[in-house]
């Protein structure tokens, strides 16, 4: 069965640094991944999605996400973090239920703290 | 803004009683999808309905039943309601049609139902 795993609860990145939000994942055949952002007490923004092609997506409010094939990642970047990025973070990984239609299966979540 | 509107917005009840959240998908989606989040909790499936049939259940509840109607909108019916019901209720919704690679999950801003 497909997986996502998100290893970190909590990232804290310094205002102005690099920020990455890992994501690795188990799947069989061709993996479909997303990034999707949660603001406190809203619904989930998608941000990006890798399905073919080239290895580096780029996503809204200047994301990006590193597909590696090798390492089994997704991990989520942005070269220089705001606070208004901190939020809750999903990774996310496309499978399909028996009845055919699509089964979107999320990670449990990082929450990306910026500090000023 | 990302097409699926929920309402209500805020639900305040009391244990026992029933209530009925509704989710308006995107223009042109004919996937719904339920999710609960709890308290600083991740994502938990509910259920899936595909123009009108339910094609996928998740850890929803013998109290829990949704139904998709004939012009796509969903209804989530959650009754003899308890305490730990109280949680953020989403809606998603996909196309589920045509090129698999552009298939994503918008979702709703969030019914919060708290439950006294």
């Amino acid at each position: 069965a497909q997986s996502v795993a998100q290893p970190e609860d909590q990232v804290n990145v310094a205002e102005g640094n690099p920020l990455t939000v890992k994501c690795t994942y188990s799947v069989s055949g061709n993996p479909y991944l997303f990034w999707y952002v949660q603001y406190p007490n809203r619904g989930l923004q998608f941000l990006l999605k890798y399905i073919t092609g080239d290895n580096l997506v780029k996503g809204s409010y200047g994301f990006e996400a590193e597909f590696n094939k090798s390492q089994t990642s997704f991990h989520l970047k942005k070269p220089s973090a705001l606070v208004s990025d901190s939020a809750l973070y999903f990774c996310a990984v496309r499978d399909i239920f028996p009845s055919g239609t699509y089964k979107y299966i999320f990670g449990t979540g990082t929450r990306l703290k910026v500090l000023a | 803004d990302s097409g699926v509107t929920q309402t209500p917005k805020h639900l305040i009840t009391a244990t026992g009683q029933r209530v009925t959240l509704r989710c308006s998908p995107r223009s042109g989606d004919l996937s719904v999808y339920w999710y609960q989040q709890s308290l600083d909790q991740g994502l938990q499936f509910l259920i899936q309905y595909y123009n009108g049939e339910e094609r996928a259940k998740g850890n929803i509840l013998e109290r829990f039943s949704a139904q998709q109607f004939p012009d796509l909108h969903s209804e989530l019916n959650l009754s003899s309601l308890e305490l730990g019901d109280s949680a953020l209720y989403f809606c998603a919704s996909s196309v589920e049609e045509g090129n698999p690679s552009t298939d994503t999950q918008y979702f709703g801003p969030g019914t919060r139902l708290t439950v006294l």
